[in-house]
């Protein structure tokens, strides 16, 4: 089974909001709450940044957000700031036999 | 403070096997967690490899799972993977991280800084 389709990139400017979606299918993210979306700065491993399609780990700024809305997740970035700058992943359990899939990841640029 | 740990070597060599330990610090394996392997070629995305928990249970990617053997050991704290038969398309930067919870179905919230393993013919 391939990645989860996410839009190659997005931008936007310092205190705007964007929003990064993540497609999948009733088997994945529309049949379960296990979506979670990373943030990878280069040459870094990914952080986790929502948990649970909306849930944020102690730590993670209140700025990001996670929705589900049938098949697709999306993950919210409010007040945009340069540190945002960096590629982000979602990521879904499956029914497949694959279990755990990965987006093709979304770079973020900061104008 | 969780940390991980990944080591092994940086070049393998075409149709040999590729084996990587992770350290786990600061946290018992036993404790419940299950933990992963997961894998990013140069420029690409992430994909996951395989999980295990620390009773033995393993759950691996079915497109890596004939070549694919991941082994704990939890006298040591450490997890540990085996990827035989390995080509140019299995270079990559490889990454341990631990599932949130004690499900396989669950997301990585600690990572390890990720090693890189380079395949050369």
């Amino acid at each position: 089974q391939s990645a989860l389709p996410q839009p190659a990139s997005v931008s936007g400017s310092p205190g705007q909001s964007i929003t990064i979606s993540c497609t999948g299918t009733n088997s994945d993210i529309g049949g379960y709450n296990y979506v979670s979306w990373y943030q990878q700065h280069p040459g870094k491993a990914p952080k986790l940044m929502i948990y649970d399609v909306s849930n944020r780990p102690s730590g993670v700024s209140n700025r990001f957000s996670g929705s589900k809305s049938g098949n697709t997740a999306s993950l919210t970035i409010s007040g945009l700031q340069a540190e945002d700058e960096a590629d982000y992943y979602c990521s879904s359990y499956t029914s497949s036999s694959t279990l755990v899939l990965f987006g093709g990841g979304t770079k973020l640029t900061v104008l | 403070q969780v940390q991980l740990q990944e080591s092994g070597p940086g070049l393998v060599k075409s149709s040999e096997t590729l084996s990587l330990i992770c350290v786990v610090s600061g946290y018992s394996i036993n404790s419940g967690h299950f933990w992963g392997w997961i894998r990013q070629p140069p420029g690409k995305g992430l994909e996951w490899i395989g999980s295990i928990y620390h009773r033995g249970s393993t759950y691996y990617n079915p497109s890596l799972k004939s070549r694919l053997t991941i082994s704990v050991d939890t006298s040591k704290n450490q997890f540990s993977l085996n990827l035989s038969s390995v080509t140019a398309a299995d270079t990559a930067v490889y990454y341990c991280a631990r599932h949130t919870a004690a499900s396989v179905f669950d997301s990585f919230d600690i990572w390890g800084q990720g090693t890189t393993v380079t395949v050369s013919s």
